[in-house]
This record gives structure tokens, sequence and C-alpha cells, in this order.
């Protein structure tokens, strides 16, 4: 998705650490924010996703953080352990009132045993 | 619910030939979406319909792409003629209005064309 910028595009991590996988994107009336996890040769599977009426999510060990301002929202995954290892995308819809979801690049998330 | 169905799950073909991928969202779902997977260029937005009625087809790399929707629970997506730089993961997926909800994708269609 050229108007959604991820970074970075691989994290390594030691069992345990937390990662952080940030995204910006460009148009200021987006109002939704998922985040996908795609495992070796499967499908992408929503983990997590906000809105922008609240700065902050989680669930278990994921949370998602948006800043409207500055126009990114980054995904934090805590504890992390070895079947976190996967490409996370992140998602938004470039123009408000369309449904046209546009991807990040990929983060390839490798967490070490 | 069986979630988005795509077929076939796996295609070799030889450049030239006709390529169809077939989809059947999830049953309710408004919204259909096609994506083509590189490693290249990641997950690509191709076309998607609402209520069966194309959106926005910008993402169709060319002429040689097609894609149509008959009714609430059958697309297809047609690549003619096929070349090897088609090569791709292409993943149906569908979602339920209003705008901004979840998009589930079907398990891909892996196409290679030699």
């Amino acid at each position: 998705g050229e108007n959604v910028e991820q970074h970075p595009s691989t994290l390594s991590v030691q069992e345990g650490d937390s990662a952080v996988i940030k995204c910006t994107y460009s148009d200021s009336a987006s109002n939704y924010f998922p985040w996908y996890k795609q495992e070796l040769g499967k499908r992408p599977q929503l983990i997590i996703d906000i809105r922008s009426n609240v700065g902050e999510k989680k669930d278990q060990r994921i949370a998602v953080t948006l800043n409207k301002t500055a126009k990114h929202f980054s995904l934090h995954i805590t504890e992390t352990q070895p079947e976190d290892s996967a490409v996370y995308f992140c998602a938004a819809i470039l123009k408000a009132g369309n449904n046209d979801m546009r991807f990040g690049a990929g983060t390839r998330l490798t967490v070490k045993p | 619910d069986a979630g988005v169905i795509q077929s076939p799950r796996h295609e070799v073909t030889e450049m030239g030939q006709e390529v169809t991928l077939r989809c059947k969202p999830i049953s309710g779902h408004d919204y259909l979406f096609w994506y083509r997977q590189t490693m290249m260029r990641g997950l690509e937005l191709l076309i998607y319909f609402n209520n069966n009625v194309p959106i926005d087809d910008s993402g169709m790399p060319e002429d040689r792409f097609s894609a149509k929707m008959p009714n609430a629970s059958f697309s297809t997506l047609k690549i003619q003629p096929s070349e090897p730089r088609d090569s791709a993961v292409y993943f149906c997926a569908s979602s339920l209005l209003p705008s901004g909800n979840t998009i589930y994708f079907g398990e891909g269609s892996w196409l290679t064309v030699v």
C-alpha cells in the first residue's frame, strides 16, 4: 500500500522481549486500523484493530496505539513467544467513506527461543 | 461459517494460457476484494466490489486482468493471457458493511505461470 508505510521490514527479538511495529498513513480522515498476522503459507488473519475514537486497545499480550494527530499507529507485542514469529501487516482505508483497505509492506518478526 | 472459499488452491499453467480464479465470499458480506501478494510488491489491492458492483479497479495491473461478480456469492478473477510475472498468491476477501469492518481472507490461490 503506497500510502501506508510500515517499519521495520524485519525484526528479530529474543523470546520474552517486546516487539514494536509502526505504521503511518496519509489520509487524516481514515478511521479504522487493523493489524493482520500471516504465518508462512497461510492467509492473513486479523489479530487486533482500533478505531479512531480510541487511542489504545489491548488484548492480552497484544496492544495497538493510535496517534491521529501524527497519523501513525503501532503494534506492541509483549512477552514474545516463538509462535509469534510471522509477518505482520498494518492496514488503513486510504479514502474515508470508501472501503479500499490498503496494507503496509509487512514486518517479518522472528522470535528466537 | 465456512469462511471465504477460493479455488483452485494451487495452479501451474503455461504462459499464454487463460487462468480463472474463483471466490465465494462469506454469506451476507457486502464487500468482496481481490488482492495479489508477491515478495516484491506485498499485498496489493486489485479490485473490490460492493453489492456485486465494481467500485475501484485502479489496482488491476493491465487489460489482461478482469474480474466479475455475477451474484452475491460468487466472483472470478481472470488473467488472459497469463505471463510468468503474474505468478503470485491471489487472495479473495470479504467484509460486511459499514465501511471499516474486518476483512476476512480466503486461503489464497497460488498461481505459477511457467
